[in-house]
């Protein structure tokens, strides 16, 4: 079993849609929650980064963490076709001095307009 | 630099045949990783370098991965006698300590073909 579970898609949406992202873990050790946005022959981006359960909102992104349910979930509202990309979410925990970073396989996000 | 930098953008090379990929990454990020993302995969961690030691190897696939790190800043992975299943994109990033966590700047990667 994976230590981070993604559906990889894809999902397609018409703009204006909300858009719901998700990703499940087993190691309750993880302690900080990311996601990731990239574009296609791009890297990665860091979109938004959570410490603790909660919701924390940025613009129209709102990222939530569960960790009771081990469940972490990323909502884009007002979706554009410029959000259109591959959308990983990435916990890390701490491992000999460091925070190592696990990732899940990443959603594929087409917005139509 | 302003970002991570990383080359060749791509390399097609011929099964058996050695390459190398080398990665720039911030200036005054000491802390520098290697990831491996194949299609449909997510990201595979291969080695995390705290300036020019690395505490942590263990996602190197097999003997024929290799990387290392000078002064502090360029890193170069090496993978020698390339086989079909190495094919896939390599990615670095690079973080300054304490905000491995959340900091790490990706590069644009190397898309590597084993034909």
């Amino acid at each position: 079993q994976k230590e981070v579970e993604q559906d990889p898609g894809p999902l397609s949406v018409p703009e204006g849609a909300i858009v719901s992202l998700n990703c499940t873990y087993s190691n309750s050790a993880f302690q900080y929650f990311m996601w990731y946005r990239q574009y296609s022959r791009k890297g990665p981006e860091l979109l938004m980064y959570t410490y603790s359960s909660g919701n924390k909102e940025d613009g129209r992104f709102t990222a939530q963490v569960d960790k009771s349910s081990k469940y972490i979930s990323l909502f884009i509202r007002d979706s554009q076709p410029s959000d259109s990309a591959t959308y990983l979410c990435a916990m890390s925990r701490p491992l000999g001095g460091y925070n190592k970073l696990i990732f899940g396989a990443g959603t594929r996000l087409a917005v139509h307009p | 630099g302003a970002g991570v930098s990383q080359s060749p953008s791509n390399k097609v090379t011929e099964k058996g045949k050695d390459v190398e990929l080398r990665c720039d990454p911030i200036s005054g990020h000491t802390a520098l990783y290697w990831y491996r993302q194949s299609l449909g995969q997510g990201l595979e961690f291969l080695i995390y370098f705290q300036g020019n030691s690395a505490p942590d190897k263990s996602g190197l696939p097999s003997d024929r991965f290799s990387a290392e790190r000078t002064g502090g800043s360029v890193s170069t992975l090496t993978i020698q006698r390339t086989q079909q299943e190495d094919s896939a994109v390599y990615l670095c990033a690079s973080s300054y300590p304490g905000t491995g966590s959340y900091g790490y700047t990706f590069g644009s990667g190397t898309r590597l073909t084993v034909v």
